[in-house]
């Protein structure tokens, strides 16, 4: 099993700075990595999928970066809306495995 | 817009099965790949299991010998049972659709499935 992990736990932003999220794999991904925005009480949300593409109707500001087994979501410009857990999810390998989130929460 | 609504029991008794059923509405169900996905506070996020339209299926290999899907494509119905449950598999559960069979397109609403007598 692919064994994910996410840092930092939590990411202390201001509204309209940037934020950066970083996301490990045991072994290589290739590109086959997904990322994923939940709110409390809702379901998750497809943000990224291989890597670098944005979901449908994921705005702009969203960028998934990485190959291999470092992959990196940026955050530009945080607005209300994007304080939230995000998280990692690999599909390079069954069982499909996800990261423990990265609490992103207002500064 | 594709809609997913779970339905089944909310309370299970240690050692029962979990039975647990969605329902798809907006598309049909044939047209997309379907797994379940459960989040408890101690184990976060973990993939149950994966149907495709014909009825193929792959389980995370620590629930295979307790886990089946099925779908019904006839009804746009996917079905998830849990056998032996424990306080472990306290959980909300989500029916999981997408347009390929390995990232999450969409999501139902989740509901939160309690293993106790």
């Amino acid at each position: 099993e692919i064994v994910m992990t996410q840092s930092p736990a939590t990411l202390s932003v201001s509204p309209g700075e940037s934020a950066t999220l970083s996301c490990r794999a045991s072994q290589s991904l290739i590109t086959n990595l997904a990322w994923y925005q939940q709110k409390l009480g809702q379901a998750p949300r497809l943000l990224i999928y291989g890597a670098s593409t944005r979901a449908t109707g994921i705005p702009a500001r969203f960028s998934g970066s990485g190959s291999g087994t470092e992959y990196t979501l940026t955050i530009s410009s945080l607005q209300s809306d994007d304080f939230a857990i995000y998280y990692c999810q690999q599909y390079n390998a069954w069982p499909f495995t996800f990261g423990p989130g990265t609490k992103v929460d207002i500064k | 817009q594709v809609q997913i609504q779970d339905s089944g029991p909310r309370l299970v008794k240690p050692s029962e099965t979990l039975s647990h059923t969605c329902t798809v509405s907006g598309a049909s169900i044939r047209d997309y790949y379907w797994n379940w996905i459960r989040q408890s506070p101690g184990k976060g996020l973990e993939w149950i299991g994966f149907i495709n339209n014909r009825g193929s299926t792959n389980y995370n290999p620590s629930l295979k010998s307790r886990v089946a899907i099925s779908i019904d494509t006839s009804n746009n119905h996917l079905s998830l049972t849990l056998t032996s449950v424990t306080a472990a598999d306290t959980a909300v559960y989500y029916c999981v659709g997408g347009r390929y069979p390995y990232f999450f397109d969409f999501w139902g609403q989740g509901t939160l499935v309690t293993v106790s007598s």
